[in-house]
């Protein structure tokens, strides 16, 4: 157990639902990720805070898709309007502040979503 | 041309085995490197960094050659318990943000 947790740990849905997932990271950790992981394939960024700004995101995050940090804390990503394609292992990562460019990130056990 | 770049495997191999695994990057100014070890249906969990001069940790070693941008893992005396999908992690590419690239993955499968 690295620290990061995540809710809910499964979600089944139907397809134009909304969802919700959330992400509690290590508690000094401000940077924090999500990353998408589907299946026979590595994780793939999603976005990015460092404390309550959204720095980075990425093409893959539709406009469907929106993360928020708002305390510099927990973060949530609502996907609205689900497809199928949104099915997938949502995955939460921390990291402390350090210098330079390395930073090691932990992951939480993830959210594994189901669009019917 | 994908970022990172390994060969899926499944390597399957007998308990005791030694194992290596290959994986190349395409940005020549990518910083930190890194092995992550994933168990079926769990989050990643880092293995190891890789750092140019090579690094050991039990009995895992780790290589980068930055000329040729490809980075190793050698397994030796490999047990039942490594048996995972290994995923070579590139990170801070300049301009990339602090995110994590990972490959698909190798998977190794250790056999009695």
């Amino acid at each position: 157990d690295t620290g990061v947790s995540q809710d809910p740990r499964h979600k089944i849905t139907k397809r134009g639902q909304n969802v919700t997932f959330r992400c509690d990271p290590i508690s000094e950790h401000n940077r924090l990720y999500w990353y998408r992981q589907t299946l026979g394939q590595g994780p793939e960024f999603l976005t990015y805070f460092q404390n309550e700004a959204q720095l980075e995101k990425s093409r893959l995050l539709s406009d469907r898709f929106s993360a928020e940090r708002p305390k510099g804390s927990f973060s949530t990503l609502e996907i609205q309007r689900t497809e199928q394609g949104d099915s997938a292992m949502y995955l939460c990562a921390s990291s402390p502040r350090v210098t330079g460019h390395t930073d090691t990130q932990y992951f939480g056990p993830g959210t594994r979503l189901t669009v019917l | 041309r994908k970022e990172v770049e390994q060969d899926p495997g499944p390597f399957n191999v007998p308990e005791g085995a030694t194992v290596a695994f290959n994986c190349t990057y395409s940005n020549s100014a990518s910083q930190s490197f890194f092995w992550y070890r994933q168990d079926c249906r769990k989050e990643p969990k880092l293995l190891m960094s890789v750092y140019s001069s090579g690094n050991e940790d039990g009995r895992f070693t780790a290589q980068l050659n930055r000329a040729s941008q490809y980075i190793s893992l050698l397994i030796r005396d490999s047990k039942l318990s490594d048996s995972a999908t290994y995923l070579c992690v590139v990170n801070g590419i300049p301009g990339g943000g602090n995110k994590l690239t990972f490959g698909t993955g190798t998977q190794l499968k250790v056999e009695l």
